[in-house]
């Protein structure tokens, strides 16, 4: 069986600060794939990041970075210079391939809370 | 380029009522569908999924069943809903064949009184 923790259930950051959301998985594939949602206010979840588990280069989009770690079963979030539009709810989500379709599980998500 | 619609957007049922979502997809042949949810302050649960017309796979025993009559339409369904069904819907799709993403619609928010 699959698990996701985000331990973070709420962060609250002031505008321009750093903020790191962290997501530890656990599975016993070897073949695995990891992302990361935000869910804004309006509640649809947009689509941030995937990685696959013979990856571990990490990532930098924009002000967004992601580190993957996979002796630590991490795959940790970092938004730069945070801003008021970054306030959300963000999921990461685990997904192995199990009986020809996709199932993802997710983390209980944190919420981002970017004060002005 | 593909898009995913979801409807109803919200939804007020009393509780015994019947319940139908409908979810499309456009611009893509042969989706694997899915149904999630989300109660108040928890994370998503998958609920069921498909990989073609007719072939459903249940996640989690409940009061709610899923069919897929046509190649990207999903529909979510209940006779009779409990107070417990509250919470907000998602459907996802992605390609066939391989570990793709998934992309979520706009939800439908369930409220059972």
């Amino acid at each position: 069986a699959q698990k996701v923790t985000q331990a973070q259930t709420e962060i609250s950051v002031v505008e321009k600060e750093d903020v790191t959301l962290d997501c530890v998985y656990e599975t016993r594939d070897t073949t695995y794939y990891l992302f990361w949602y935000k869910q804004p206010p309006s509640g649809e979840l947009v689509f941030l990041i995937r990685r696959n588990s013979f990856d571990e280069q990490n990532e930098i989009s924009g002000r967004y970075s992601w580190n993957f770690q996979k002796s630590t079963s991490s795959f940790n979030f970092t938004i730069t210079a945070s801003q008021v539009v970054d306030s959300a709810v963000y999921f990461c989500a685990l997904m192995v391939r199990e009986g020809g379709a996709d199932g993802l599980t997710f983390g209980k998500g944190t919420h981002l809370i970017i004060q002005p | 380029s593909q898009t995913i619609h979801q409807w109803p957007a919200t939804l007020v049922q009393p509780v015994g009522s019947p319940l139908s979502l409908e979810c499309t997809v456009e611009g893509t042949s042969n989706p694997n569908l899915y149904w999630y949810r989300q109660a108040a302050g928890r994370g998503l649960q998958l609920l069921f999924y498909s990989v073609g017309i007719g072939q459903i796979s249940s996640e989690v025993p409940q009061n709610l069943s899923a069919s897929r009559p046509q190649d990207r339409q999903f529909i979510l369904s209940s006779k009779k809903l409990l107070l417990s069904d509250s919470g907000f819907y998602l459907c996802a799709w992605n390609a066939a064949g391989g570990a793709d993403t998934q992309y979520f619609g706009p939800g439908t928010r369930l409220t059972v009184l």
